[in-house]
């Protein structure tokens, strides 16, 4: 089945050692997506890729990154997480922008920071 | 005011009732989105919707353009439909953003 795969499923890091989350997708969708979802609260828009453009949104911290080599993989990157930025990381994929294309998701990554 | 509200915010039923959940929005949108999230768990696309009705199996959505309201239903409810669900909206001024729901939890007793 086409979808889209997070690794690992929970991951912990200690206070300041950079993290890598995985996301993949079978999909071969043009947009990948990177939330951030802390508990009882809806998911915040880090940042995108349409294709290979990057779009960061105003208020995500530069602490995180992201890498996309190819249209099937996309990386986030925490170069030195905090106590704050333990959370479920969820990535999610469409095939265009706008209203259009419905949203793909993964389970999702649950980051604890020690 | 918060852009899109859902009611209820907690909804308890007993198996085999019909659910409804409502979400009103107020932004010219593109797109509709009913997600279903249980706990822990990552993010299910249930359904997305411009106009009028889908159905998919036991889930029912319809939308009301003009009046800016979606209603989500769920025939014969079953145990594990408990989750939260949300409604999410792609407002028309952005391609990527979604204005998101405070979400409903639902608990289905058997």
């Amino acid at each position: 089945d086409a979808m889209v795969i997070q690794n690992p499923r929970y991951q912990v890091t200690q206070f300041g050692k950079p993290v890598t989350l995985s996301c993949s997708q079978t999909l071969n969708h043009n947009v990948m997506y990177w939330y951030q979802q802390k508990s009882s609260q809806a998911p915040k828009l880090l940042f995108h890729y349409y294709d290979k453009d990057f779009n960061n949104e105003a208020d995500t911290p530069d602490n995180f990154q992201s890498r996309r080599p190819n249209t099937s993989f996309c990386f986030l990157d925490i170069r030195s997480p905090g106590l704050g930025d333990a959370a479920m990381y969820l990535c999610a994929t469409s095939r265009d922008p706008g209203g259009n294309s419905p949203l793909h998701f993964g389970n999702g990554t649950r980051l604890t920071v020690t | 005011k918060n852009e899109v509200e859902q009611s209820p915010q907690n909804l308890t039923a007993q198996e085999g009732e019909f659910i409804t959940i409502n979400c009103s929005y107020s932004v010219g949108i593109s797109a509709l989105h009913w997600l279903q999230q249980h706990p822990g768990g990552g993010i299910v696309s249930l359904f997305m919707l411009s106009s009028g009705k889908k159905k998919h199996g036991r889930l029912i959505a319809t939308i009301n353009i003009q009046e800016k309201h979606s209603s989500l239903h769920i025939t014969a409810s079953h145990p594990r439909d408990s989750a939260v669900y949300i409604c999410a909206v792609r407002s028309r001024d952005s391609n990527y953003q979604l204005i998101w729901g405070a979400g409903t939890k639902l608990i289905i007793k058997p």
